[in-house]
């Protein structure tokens, strides 16, 4: 497709509770990445990958955070035991290149911790 | 480490204004430099990405420059309009890895 998709829109979850989210990246870009918004506009890189190989995880916190983007799927942030602190709007971005083109964005996910 | 920062932080004109938003960034090994805006409840579009080897790059209305010696960057909004209004954001591609660092916005409102 022409632009990232992301899905759900809005995810609420009890705290330790799961959640899933899901990013279908533009057709034809190699590289994803997570970004989290906590705050109106504090973006925290999170993670990104080449393919389906992890290609930076410096900004994971790995202990309940884990990320996969596996061929013919929908990449996959996922969050064990959530916290009230993970509450946010998770981006998703592709591009093609890092160092010439421009990261587009998916419209994020709003995952609420209650 | 990289630091991004953009002042003002809000900005409020009447529709016409030239505008300049300013962004500054503390370490010069970057990439590339891009300028997005966030609309409300949205996602980032992208407006402008300046190679750390270019000074400008313009869009219609928009003029992005960047002196990486300085470690800034200007986005030069002309003849605003309401349909502007938005946050701008800033982010620069660090050397050596792929992440951005965003800037802290400006939120822009141009009111008729």
């Amino acid at each position: 497709g022409e632009e990232v998709a992301q899905t759900p829109k809005h995810l609420v979850r009890g705290e330790g509770q799961k959640a899933k989210l899901y990013c279908a990246p533009i057709k034809g870009h190699s590289y994803v990445f997570w970004y989290q918004q906590v705050l109106k506009n504090e973006f925290k890189f999170l993670i990104s990958f080449q393919n389906e190989n992890v290609f930076d995880e410096t900004g994971m916190p790995k202990e309940r955070f884990s990320a996969k983007c596996l061929p013919n799927s929908p990449c996959s942030l996922e969050i064990q035991a959530t916290k009230l602190e993970d509450s946010a709007v998770y981006f998703c971005a592709s591009s093609q290149s890092v160092v010439t083109d421009t990261q587009y964005f998916g419209p994020g996910t709003r995952l609420t911790v209650l | 480490k990289q630091e991004v920062t953009q002042i003002p932080a809000a900005l409020s004109v009447p529709e016409g204004e030239n505008l300049v938003l300013n962004c500054s960034f503390t370490d010069s090994a970057i990439y590339n430099l891009q300028w997005f805006r966030q609309d409300p409840g949205k996602g980032l579009t992208s407006l402008l990405l300046i190679q750390s080897s270019q000074r400008e790059q313009t869009s219609g209305r928009l003029n992005a420059s960047l002196d990486k010696s300085s470690g800034r960057s200007t986005l030069y909004i002309a003849a605003s309009q309401p349909g502007d209004s938005a946050t701008y954001l800033c982010a620069v591609c660090l050397y050596n890895t792929d992440k951005l660092i965003f800037g802290t916005g400006t939120r822009l409102q141009v009111f008729p």
